[in-house]
């Protein structure tokens, strides 16, 4: 038990539909991250919201849109998805460092395992 | 784009084996983390390496981070089946703020009893 929840745990859903994936985090940190991990491919990051503000956008198509309405919740809207967004989705958060002294460490939640058909 | 190589990719000993996998790259990185991943969960982070040259050690396992900060090594003495996954090594970047990590492919495990 890491303090990251994802849900859910498993998703199927149809290149029509609309899903959103949820994480919560106990551990009171500052920044949360959506990371993407398909097969034979390095975990891939999507999105960093830093104090509830979006960050970084890894070149991220817009059939994903993160959400972040607090420092404990961050959400990834989900919509006219492809087969190739089959994936782990993984949530992550941080405690920022002072400025120039990061030393991330970055505690994971389990993951949401997707299927797209 | 920084990239972390890990290798090797797949690697299978008996237990009571010793093994090293390395983590190496072009690019230097503020501090580096070796996570382990088992199916169905998320990495769970093992240790995090800052100092160039620095050296860790849990329990069997040694972590040594390079000299100039652009790789690392993770060393398993007397392997047992419990430490079968996959290991995962993360870099950070310089900069001031939150920041994603980089990470390898990782090296999938299997000890064999």
């Amino acid at each position: 038990e890491t303090g990251v929840t994802q849900t859910p745990r498993h998703l199927v859903m149809g290149m029509t539909n609309k899903k959103s994936l949820k994480c919560e985090q106990h551990l009171g940190h500052n920044a949360m991250y959506w990371y993407k991990q398909s097969a034979k491919k390095p975990l891939e990051l999507m999105f960093v919201y830093n104090f509830k503000e979006q960050t970084e956008n890894n070149s991220v198509p817009s059939r994903f849109s993160p959400e972040c309405p607090n420092s404990s919740h961050l959400f990834l809207h989900l919509h006219t998805l492809q087969p190739e967004d089959s994936a782990l989705y993984l949530c992550a958060s941080s405690q920022l460092g002072l400025a120039g002294l990061i030393q991330e460490t970055q505690y994971f939640g389990p993951g949401t395992r997707l299927l797209v058909l | 784009t920084q990239l972390l190589e890990q290798s090797p990719q797949f690697l299978s000993i008996q237990e009571g084996e010793n093994l090293t996998v390395y983590c190496n790259s072009s690019s230097v990185f503020s501090s580096l983390q070796w996570y382990r991943q088992e199916p169905g969960e998320g990495p769970v982070l093992l240790v995090t390496v800052v100092t160039g040259g620095e050296v860790k050690k849990l329990k069997r396992l040694t972590f040594q981070f390079g000299d100039a900060r652009k790789d690392s090594s993770l060393h398993i003495t007397a392997a047992q089946p419990g430490d079968t996954g996959l290991y995962l090594c993360a870099g950070a970047k310089f900069r001031g703020g939150a920041d994603g990590l980089t990470f390898g492919k990782g090296t999938h495990l299997i000890i064999q009893p």
